[in-house]
């Protein structure tokens, strides 16, 4: 299964609402999956389940979507948030990633 | 807390085989589901294999008949044994802990490079 994101890169300011596209190329259910990356780092896992906030990850995050179109949202980003954002889906027992969307600062 | 290390990493001429391990403490791993992703420098993340609680395994294509992940209770250690290995292995390779669907736990990552 190929999922894409979109966009690869944006560029944004502390405060804005940014939102990021997660699309798979055949029905996933809601099996998506976002992470976070930071330079140097390991991934950080988000949101399971495409909407799952996971524990202690701050509530300006949120996913929705099912089927084959998902979103990450950061509704303020905060300078903490510049990193890459990662979707993941496990449909199918071989998990695929997005290629990954780099959030920078303007 | 749960903490995973990774070892094993470094340079290796293409064909050659390495092990990585994984060293788990504050989980089981027999008890959870335990995966392998890497990520080529520079480069997005990519799956490699997962083993289930009850010892099912399942890989990425790419790796399939050459890698083999499991674990040893005994040592609460995962393993990866990778072998004819290829430059587009070159990667650092990252255990986590998670579920049939995702990693929840990350170790640092461990660097593989297959160079000549």
């Amino acid at each position: 299964i190929q999922m894409t994101q979109s966009p690869s890169s944006l560029s944004a300011s502390v405060g804005d609402r940014v939102t990021i596209t997660c699309r798979a190329n055949q029905t996933i259910s809601s099996y998506l999956h976002w992470y976070q990356q930071k330079p140097g780092k390991a991934p950080k896992l988000l949101i399971s389940g495409a909407s799952t906030l996971q524990s202690g990850v701050p509530s300006r995050f949120s996913g929705s979507g099912s089927g084959t179109d998902f979103t990450l949202t950061i509704s303020s980003l905060q300078p903490e948030d510049f990193a890459t954002y990662y979707c993941q889906q496990s449909y199918i027992s071989w998990w695929t990633f997005g290629q990954g969307t780099k959030v920078d600062i303007k | 807390e749960v903490q995973l290390v990774e070892t094993g990493g470094g340079l290796i001429q293409p064909g050659g085989s390495l092990r990585l391990s994984c060293a788990a403490s504050g989980l089981t791993v027999s008890s959870t589901y335990m995966s392998w992703v890497r990520q080529a420098p520079g480069k997005g993340l990519e799956w490699v294999a997962i083993i289930y609680s009850g010892g099912n395994t399942y890989y990425a294509d790419p790796v399939k008949g050459r890698f083999t992940i499991s674990r040893d209770n005994s040592k609460n250690t995962l393993y990866l044994q990778m072998n004819s290995l290829r430059a587009e292995d070159t990667a650092v390779y990252y255990c986590g802990r998670g579920s049939s669907d995702y990693v929840d736990y990350w170790g640092q990552g461990t660097l593989v490079t297959v160079s000549s």
